[in-house]
């Protein structure tokens, strides 16, 4: 099946910091998605990016689609310790839905 | 607007019991999607429902497990007979469409650990 790959797995920062984490895939995709998992909740979507070089913000979090429509970037400017959870990438694959791994950030305050 | 509503949220069996999860998604959503999370990866589709038509089923172990969707609206998702490595969240999420053009929306997952 389709592997996402992301990167790095988990990182522990302190507050302030920029942060900056991405996926992978040896496939071509035409949406990447980006998604946030607080501990004990469902995943919640922050980023939907559409098109091969997109940069879209949100907030302190900027997302980027690879030129190449393989990677997509999401970086999170001044980091709070709100920001702890789990950032997933996520993309359709065929008819096939497919969550990366996940990156855990962890903020020391 | 109320979320997607999902119960139990907590479950421990013992292996080879049944067990059943019931998830309610947003009012209005036509799509509902069944996700197995495993500690420490992301979550993984188990069924994805167009109405009450399925659209993809092709990761559900089909021996054990059997998911349905009532009238298109509510969902239950059953495993029988559960076995150790189905410890997991089960997450339930509804979207208007396609989850690649329309948010999905999650529940708060139910966490099931087999003894």
């Amino acid at each position: 099946g389709q592997q996402l790959n992301q990167s790095p797995q988990s990182m522990f920062i302190q507050e302030g910091e920029d942060v900056s984490m991405n996926c992978t895939s040896s496939s071509i995709f035409n949406t990447w998605l980006w998604y946030k998992q607080d501990p004990g909740e469902g995943p919640v979507l922050l980023i939907a990016l559409y098109k091969a070089g997109e940069l879209t913000s949100n907030g302190r979090l900027t997302a980027q689609f690879g030129i190449t429509r393989k990677d997509s970037f999401l970086n999170i400017s001044a980091s709070i310790p709100s920001d702890v959870g789990i950032y997933f990438c996520f993309m359709e694959y065929g008819n096939k839905l497919v969550f990366g791994a996940g990156t855990i950030l962890r903020v020391k305050s | 607007e109320a979320g997607v509503a999902q119960s139990p949220r907590y479950k421990i069996i013992e292996k080879r019991q049944s067990v059943a999860f019931w998830c309610n998604p947003i009012s209005g959503h036509a799509t509902l999607y069944w996700y197995q999370q495993i500690l420490g990866q992301g979550p993984k589709l188990l069924i994805q429902f167009q109405n009450n038509g399925v659209v993809d089923d092709s990761q559900l172990p089909k021996d054990r497990f059997s998911a349905e969707r009532l009238k298109g609206v509510d969902s239950t998702l059953k495993i029988q007979p559960a076995k150790l490595e189905d410890s997991a969240v089960y997450l339930c999420a509804s979207s208007r469409g396609r989850a690649v053009n329309n948010e999905q929306f999650f529940g708060p997952g139910t966490r099931l650990t087999v003894l």
